[in-house]
């Protein structure tokens, strides 16, 4: 079975501040690890992924997510925040050739 | 490029009442999934069909049925909708065999009543 947990619901922060999102997993294979994001009234958009190689993962508007086997976490960072990453933020796994297991989501709340 | 398509985007129901939300992928994609988005609960798997003519059971599957058309085609049936089914509702598709990764649609919000 794999499952992810995302230990925070919510997440305030003043905006050019550094933030953390955290994302755990647990499976007993190898993994693929995704982080999507969910703007208001919209579905959800790929954000960025781990498939192997580097553990370090960046996407294109500043986020990066490391791959810990050790730890088995995939947390998102970013160095500072902008207003428009107000948004909510789900951690995803797929083990195998199931179907991806999403958390249940934690909302960036950036404030100014 | 529309990618995944789904419709209605809003419907509301009474208790007991029937209804369809279709989805359409124009990517060529195998795979095809459908979703329920409820607060706190993150995205659980309803039904998902790995291929044309197969179909299976996801996380919570009761209450509802699927049919997968054809290849593009993936549609999902509250046969007697209940209160406990408000929520929105995402169809998916990916590349079969590839890493999982999966194209969302918009989303259909569904209010029953």
């Amino acid at each position: 079975a794999q499952s992810v947990t995302q230990l925070d619901s919510q997440v305030p922060v003043f905006e050019e501040a550094p933030v953390e999102l955290r994302c755990n997993y647990s499976s007993s294979v190898s993994v693929y690890l995704f982080w999507y994001v969910q703007y208001p009234n919209q579905g959800l958009q790929l954000l960025l992924k781990y498939l192997s190689g580097s553990t370090l993962v960046e996407s294109i508007n500043g986020f990066e997510a490391e791959f810990n086997k050790s730890q088995t976490s995939f947390h998102l960072r970013k160095p500072s925040v902008h207003i428009s990453d107000t948004a909510e933020y789900f951690c995803a796994v797929r083990a195998g050739r199931r179907a991806l297991t999403f958390g249940s989501g934690t909302r960036l709340q950036v404030q100014p | 490029n529309a990618g995944v398509t789904q419709t209605p985007k809003f419907q509301v129901l009474k208790t007991g009442q029937s209804m369809t939300l279709q989805c359409a992928q124009d990517m060529n994609h195998n795979s095809m999934y459908w979703y329920r988005q409820d607060p706190g609960m993150g995205l659980r798997l309803i039904y998902y069909s790995a291929s044309e003519g197969t179909t299976d059971k996801g996380e919570v599957p009761n209450g509802y049925n699927v049919s997968r058309l054809n290849k593009r085609e993936f549609s999902l049936r509250l046969e007697s909708a209940a209160p406990s089914q408000t929520s929105v509702y995402f169809c998916a598709s990916s590349e079969r065999g590839g890493t999982g990764e999966l194209f969302f649609g918009e989303g259909s919000r569904l209010t029953v009543l």
